[in-house]
């Protein structure tokens, strides 16, 4: 299957800083990217579709200046928490489509997610 | 609107016993499905999904789904459990929105 990586697996920052995520598919590219979030014991929450060499369109409740995301090329998509507090704390997890018979039928593949933690 | 249900918390199946993880679901237009494990700190690992075709759909690692449209359902199996598929198992569903929504999750215990 196609393999999605992510970068770094884990940080812990002081609240107030920022921090950048990069999301990287290795064997395949992607015009389409996805950034989710997971706190524990739940399911995923999409918060932002990334499409490359566009603005990326962020879900009801997402605030795009604090959740910075940029697709500047096909295998590459970064998300950047601003002034990050504690409750950004959680899991976030990158996803990248793979393109077969169509949009509706296409398998997205997940990076192994990154860990931060705001002190 | 589209959402999915993963009625039980956790399922738990003796080794080389079969296991089911129950999901059904509600979509706009014609349902895919989707399911995907999840391994401790890590991320989402796809099983397998269903388009078209045939109602039972084989995947990786022995794991296998049957898609009932009249009972808007689809429920992964496997015929002999192992205890390295313990995980949290997420079923999904993407219709007309063409948006990727997630169960709550099922936690599969495998006891040796």
């Amino acid at each position: 299957g196609a393999v999605v990586s992510q970068h770094p697996s884990r940080v812990i920052c002081k609240s107030g800083t920022s921090v950048k995520i990069e999301c990287r598919s290795l064997d395949f590219q992607a015009t389409t990217m996805f950034w989710y979030r997971q706190f524990p014991k739940q399911s995923l929450m999409l918060m932002a579709t990334s499409n490359e060499g566009s603005k990326a369109t962020y879900e009801q409740g997402v605030e795009k200046d604090k959740f910075l995301i940029n697709h500047a090329s096909l295998t590459l998509s970064t998300l950047t928490v601003t002034s990050a507090h504690p409750e950004d704390s959680s899991f976030y997890i990158c996803s990248a489509r793979v393109t077969s018979g169509g949009v509706g039928t296409d398998t997205q593949y997940f990076g192994p997610g990154t860990r931060l933690t705001v002190l | 609107a589209q959402s999915v249900a993963q009625p039980e918390d956790q399922v738990n199946v003796a080794e080389g016993n079969p296991l089911t993880v129950k999901c059904t679901y509600s979509v706009s237009g014609n349902p895919y499905l989707f399911w995907y494990v999840q391994y401790p700190n890590r991320g989402l690992q796809f099983l397998l999904k269903y388009i078209t075709g045939d109602n039972l759909v084989k995947g990786s690692y022995g794991f296998e789904a049957e898609f009932n449209k009249s009972q808007t359902s689809f429920h992964l199996k496997k015929p002999s459990a192992l205890v390295s598929d313990s995980a949290l198992y997420f079923c999904a569903v993407r219709g007309s929105l063409k948006k990727l929504v997630f169960g709550t999750g099922t936690r599969l215990l495998v006891s040796p």
